[in-house]
């Protein structure tokens, strides 16, 4: 079994539309949880962190967490051409000293 | 400015070579890392180093060697090239290995071996 999984998409949205990606991951242990945005041919940049459970907004991004179902979601709200990109999620167990990726979700928002 | 720096950003070479791999931030952080990202995308842990010493060392094969001459720079150094290591390589420097410090990358090193 994967640590994190994501479904690798790819996913395609009507611009305007909210995204929808998900994640879940094996170590209940696991504290911090993150999503990174990955253009084609670039580095993974962080978009999101996310620590306790519930939602936490920023923009037209809102991450959610749910540690009893072991999940961790990001929602895009008005999604925009320019938000296509492989996102990753990410998690670190706090005894741990490394981040352990998904294998990213593909998104797409047609114009 | 660049925060985390590596060179070179594309690197062809052929079965058997060594080659090394450098990376630089300047952002003043503690720990730095080295990931391998595949042609699938997935990103993993391969070294990291807080203020030079090794923490991290994932299962990767010997002919990896990293080393740290001072905490702001993370070379990574691979003898006898395989097909296999052809990859993205990505450094990445975060404030100290504490479990909320956000994680930043350079703009990766294409290493495609023939």
């Amino acid at each position: 079994q994967k640590e994190v999984e994501q479904n690798s998409g790819p996913l395609s949205v009507p611009e305007g539309a909210i995204a929808s990606l998900n994640c879940t991951y094996s170590d209940r242990g696991s504290q911090s949880f993150f999503w990174y945005r990955q253009y084609s041919g670039k580095s993974p940049e962080l978009i999101m962190s996310i620590y306790s459970n519930g939602d936490k907004e920023d923009g037209r991004f809102t991450a959610q967490l749910n540690k009893a179902s072991q999940y961790v979601s990001l929602l895009i709200r008005d999604s925009q051409p320019s938000d296509s990109a492989t996102y990753l999620c990410a998690v670190r167990v706090d005894s741990a000293r490394q981040l352990t990726f998904g294998s990213g979700t593909q998104l797409t928002v047609l114009p | 400015d660049t925060a985390v720096s590596q060179t070179p950003k594309y690197l062809v070479t052929q079965m058997g070579n060594d080659k090394s791999i450098k990376c630089e931030q300047n952002l003043g952080h503690d720990t730095m890392y080295w990931y391998k990202q595949d042609s699938k995308k997935f990103l993993k842990i391969m070294f990291s180093y807080n203020n030079k010493e090794l923490i991290i060392n994932e299962t990767v094969p010997n002919r990896f060697s990293p080393k740290s001459p001072d905490k702001a720079h993370l070379n990574l150094h691979i003898n006898s090239l395989e097909l296999g290591d052809s990859a993205v390589y990505f450094c990445a420097s975060s404030q100290d290995a504490g479990h909320g410090n956000t994680i930043y990358f350079g703009e990766g090193s294409w290493l495609t071996v023939v």
